[in-house]
């Protein structure tokens, strides 16, 4: 049971224009996402998290939005550049879960010159 | 600050065998969790351990074993090696009081064959 989807296996986008990455969640009790950027042969690095008390988290050029009626998470990055190409992963815990991360199973993002 | 540890990078096993892999997590981290990404799939959440007790372990396996000791580092154990074991073994830690995020270490690459 895939609890968190990310549809999208890969993305191409031109640099200086937005990516956007989205990510669905079927756990009613998740109540903490996050996503992860990973490159190939490192481990995922945590980029940005977002609360279900809030539906907009923003940093720096990436920012999470929360549409929790829709169980929708999506990453935008504005704007693209080619050092975001890698592996994005979002995660989602709580409920039961709680403590746990459970993962989605990726997206590749590949930002052109 | 030293990020989370792990070895060793890579170890190449033969079916059947056992392998250790170690993690060492950020300093103050209690939490300490193991993650499976096999080739083309995403993070397979294993097992995670707090303050030395097992808290929950994924749909592996009996032979995916491990513990957490005193200094909260931690041991993954794989008995009975299987060819499709092969993946990047992915140690993270959290502290307890600071939220959800978990910090990746860079991984383990286990081959069997």
């Amino acid at each position: 049971d895939q609890q968190v989807k990310q549809n999208s296996p890969s993305l191409s986008v031109q640099e200086g224009r937005i990516s956007i990455l989205n990510c669905d969640y079927t756990n009613s009790m998740f109540d903490y996402f996050l996503w992860y950027k990973k490159y190939p042969a490192e481990g995922p690095t945590f980029l940005i998290s977002i609360s279900s008390i809030k539906d907009k988290n923003e940093d720096g050029r990436f920012t999470v939005f929360l549409n929790k009626s829709a169980k929708h998470l999506s990453l935008h990055i504005v704007p693209s550049q080619p050092g975001d190409s890698a592996v994005y992963f979002c995660a989602a815990t709580g409920g039961t879960s709680y403590g746990k991360l459970t993962f989605g199973q990726g997206t590749i993002l590949t930002v052109h010159p | 600050e030293a990020g989370v540890t792990q070895s060793p990078t890579h170890l190449i096993k033969t079916r059947g065998q056992q392998a250790t892999l170690r993690c060492s997590p950020i300093s103050g981290h209690t939490s300490v969790y193991w993650y499976q990404q096999a080739l083309g799939l995403g993070l397979q959440f294993l097992l995670w351990y707090d303050e030395g007790e097992e808290r929950n372990r994924g749909n592996f396996p009996p032979r995916f074993s491990g513990r957490q000791f005193p200094n909260y580092s931690s041991e993954l154990n794989v008995n009975a090696l299987e060819l499709e074991d092969s993946a990047l073994y992915l140690c993270a830690s959290r502290f307890k009081s600071s939220g959800n995020t978990i910090y990746f270490g860079e991984g383990s690459w286990l081959t069997v064959v």
